[in-house]
């Protein structure tokens, strides 16, 4: 079964670091382009962050641009996300998709709360 | 990287249609074909229903057709049914990023 499943928030302060992590079953991460989306309480999609299948090439929304780090893990078939100098900005649900032609396989969430 | 624009709310009764349009420019909706539309339901995690503009991946329902024209694409939602009340996203590709749309609430009377 093709599956995504994220883990690794929680509750960070301002100014604080969060690793999100992706780990996927039933295909392989490095055959796709990777995405993270993320969506605020009451608030709609927004995409953050991709990964190509080369695993070089990565791309970023502006609002996370230099603070967050897209990577991946062939051996452990795991994609991540790096969250530096997180901002209550960044409170949201964090989802994991695989680009296969529209975003068609998607993982369960994670949230991140960002609160002193 | 600003949001594609879609109209906040829609509404129809079963067995109507419904088309939901998406604006861009031509950075995004008007330079590429790779649109693609979801579907969310409350508390849900969403659903994949249009890609490339007008493909459908297997087991979505050929209600859901997909269009676009100019800067502006397009999902209409044929034979409305109870069950298609959701909140719906389009997403393009802008070249170097993916940008959504602000989000339509499909309402069924």
């Amino acid at each position: 079964e093709v599956q995504l499943v994220e883990s690794g928030g929680g509750l960070v302060q301002p100014g604080g670091s969060l690793r999100l992590s992706c780990a996927a079953s039933g295909f392989t991460v490095s055959s796709y382009w990777m995405h993270w989306v993320r969506q605020a309480p009451g608030k709609g999609l927004v995409w953050v962050s991709c990964i190509k299948s080369d695993g070089r090439s990565t791309d970023y929304a502006d609002s996370v641009k230099g603070r967050f780090t897209i990577s991946r893990d062939n051996a452990k078939n795991t994609l991540y996300l790096q969250m530096n100098s997180l901002t209550t900005e960044d409170a949201a649900v964090y989802y994991c998709t695989r680009g296969g032609g529209g975003l068609d396989v998607w993982g369960q969430g994670i949230t991140v709360t960002v609160s002193s | 990287q600003s949001a594609l624009t879609q109209p906040p709310s829609a509404s129809g009764s079963p067995g109507q249609s419904v088309t939901l349009s998406c604006s861009g420019t031509s950075s995004d909706v008007g330079g590429y074909n790779f649109v693609s539309w979801y579907q969310q339901h409350p508390g849900k995690v969403p659903k994949l229903l249009i890609y490339d503009v007008n493909k459908r991946p297997s087991g979505v329902p050929d209600r859901f057709s997909g269009s676009k024209s100019g800067n502006t694409a397009s999902l209409t939602v044929s034979g409305l049914q109870v069950e298609d009340e959701a909140d719906y996203y389009c997403c393009s590709y802008a070249g170097s990023y993916s940008v959504f749309g602000t989000g339509t609430r499909v309402t069924v009377l």
